[in-house]
């Protein structure tokens, strides 16, 4: 059973940085496309990014008005993606989810996702 | 970027209703869109993927149509378990994009 188990959120100051981690079990981690999607509070879903596996290059890809306030990195050693946020705003309040990608490279949904972790960000 | 629509935002039914969701693409997506079912404090889950197949283990209840940049989920007789909020998704191109979501609750 895929299981994917998101942590490293709570309450963080303006201006401060975080790393959120994604846990993964139940399927071959080093080969999967992960993503991550935030939902801040009242508001809709939004894709923040992507890293693809390391055999297929392991390049990232963002959401270009994110780009720059976040960094997706993976530790397949681990079965663990990593979301960075810096420069922490108000705005970035909201739920982040980790998710696994249907399949490698092409139009791909987000085949399973976590339950997410909420980041709080406030003086 | 592509902007998702959905309407409507609130439906209200009953179980045993058929129930019908549209979603709008701003430009054409081909059929590069999905249909997830989120419950609050759970994970959202994938019914429907290029825009009518449905994912492994989803009900037959849930269908999916549509092409280019109008999309229906349909539900065709609402269960107790499908109370929940439901989000399209394209993902024709970056940055993938979410309808705001269309919240199905108990009339």
């Amino acid at each position: 059973e895929v299981h994917l188990v998101e942590s490293g959120g709570g309450l963080l100051k303006p201006g401060g940085s975080l790393r959120l981690s994604c846990a993964a079990s139940g399927f071959t981690f080093s080969n999967a496309w992960m993503s991550w999607v935030r939902q801040a509070p009242e508001k809709g879903l939004e894709w923040v990014g992507r890293i693809h596996a390391k055999v297929d290059g392991g390049s990232v890809d963002y959401a270009a008005p994110l780009k720059g306030k976040f960094t997706i990195s993976r530790d397949d050693s681990k079965n663990t993606v990593y979301l960075e946020i810096n420069s922490l705003e108000t705005e970035d309040t909201a739920v982040y989810f980790c998710a696994k990608e249907l399949q490698r490279a092409g139009p791909t949904p987000l085949e399973y996702w976590g339950q997410g972790t909420l980041v709080t960000v406030s003086s | 970027d592509i902007q998702m629509t959905q309407s409507p935002s609130t439906l209200s039914a009953s179980v045993g209703d058929r129930v019908t969701i549209t979603c709008r693409a701003s430009q054409s997506i081909s059929s590069w869109l999905a249909w997830y079912q989120k419950k609050p404090g759970k994970a959202p889950n994938l019914l429907i993927y290029k825009a009518s197949t449905l994912q492994g283990g989803v009900p037959s209840r849930f269908s999916g149509s549509g092409s280019g940049t109008e999309f229906t989920l349909t539900i065709s007789s609402l269960q107790p378990d499908d109370f929940a909020t439901y989000n399209c998704q394209q993902y024709s191109s970056f940055p993938w994009t979410f309808g705001q979501g269309t919240k199905v609750e108990i009339k």
